[in-house]
């Protein structure tokens, strides 16, 4: 069985500033590893996924994340935050092979002025 | 055109009653999701149905019935609700099994009086 942890439950940050959002998870098989993003009222949205390869993922929208084997980490970084990323973010694995994603606790990325 | 979009967006009913949440994708995936999301955002998979065919079962009191007429769609009928019932639940979809992206729809927020 797998399961996700996010350490944070909040993060308050000032808007331009550097961010990371921590996620460990533990798994007895290999595992895929994801953000998503849930802004108000909305759905998840996909942010960046880790499947094999480059342990370095980037999204579209600067965040990237580093699959960290030895850790069991998959830490979620931004240099630079805007308001618009006020938002939950949530940590998932799913195991190769299968269909079950689990989602971590999330994390409220909390972006001042 | 919505790629997942459930019905109704916002239900609320009193104890013990029945009701039911629609879901359609219109993306061609061969699999579908119900998620629960309760107060603390967190988001615990129910059921998932591949090709029709049930295959994740979680541990849901059997007063939840999913029932999938096609792969297009996936509903979710809930017997006698509990106050414990409310919370947003989310329908997703996806393509093949391991590392593919969730895609969900805007989630349906059942409050239970």
């Amino acid at each position: 069985a797998q399961s996700v942890t996010q350490l944070d439950s909040q993060v308050p940050v000032f808007e331009e500033a550097p961010v990371e959002l921590r996620c460990n998870y533990s798994s007895s098989v290999s595992v895929y590893l994801f953000w998503y993003v849930q802004y108000p009222n909305q759905g998840l949205q996909l942010l960046l996924k880790y499947l094999s390869g480059s342990t370095l993922v980037e999204s579209i929208n600067g965040f990237e994340a580093e699959f960290n084997k030895s850790q069991t980490s998959f830490h979620l970084r931004k240099p630079s935050v805007h308001i618009s990323d006020t938002a939950e973010y949530f940590c998932a694995v799913s195991d190769v092979g299968g269909f079950k994603t689990i989602f971590g606790a999330g994390t409220r990325l909390f972006v001042k002025a | 055109d919505t790629a997942v979009s459930q019905t109704p967006k916002y239900l609320v009913t009193q104890m013990g009653n029945d009701k039911s949440i629609k879901c359609e994708q219109n993306l061609g995936h061969d699999t579908m999701y119900w998620y629960k999301q309760d107060s603390k955002k967190f988001l615990k998979i129910m059921f998932s149905y591949n090709n029709k065919e049930l295959i994740i079962n979680e541990t849901v009191p059997n007063r939840f019935s999913p029932k999938s007429p096609d792969k297009a769609h996936l509903n979710l009928h809930i017997n006698s609700l509990e106050l414990g019932d409310s919370a947003v639940y989310f329908c997703a979809s996806s393509q093949g099994q391991g590392g593919r992206e969730l895609f969900f729809g805007e989630g349906s927020r059942l409050t239970v009086l």
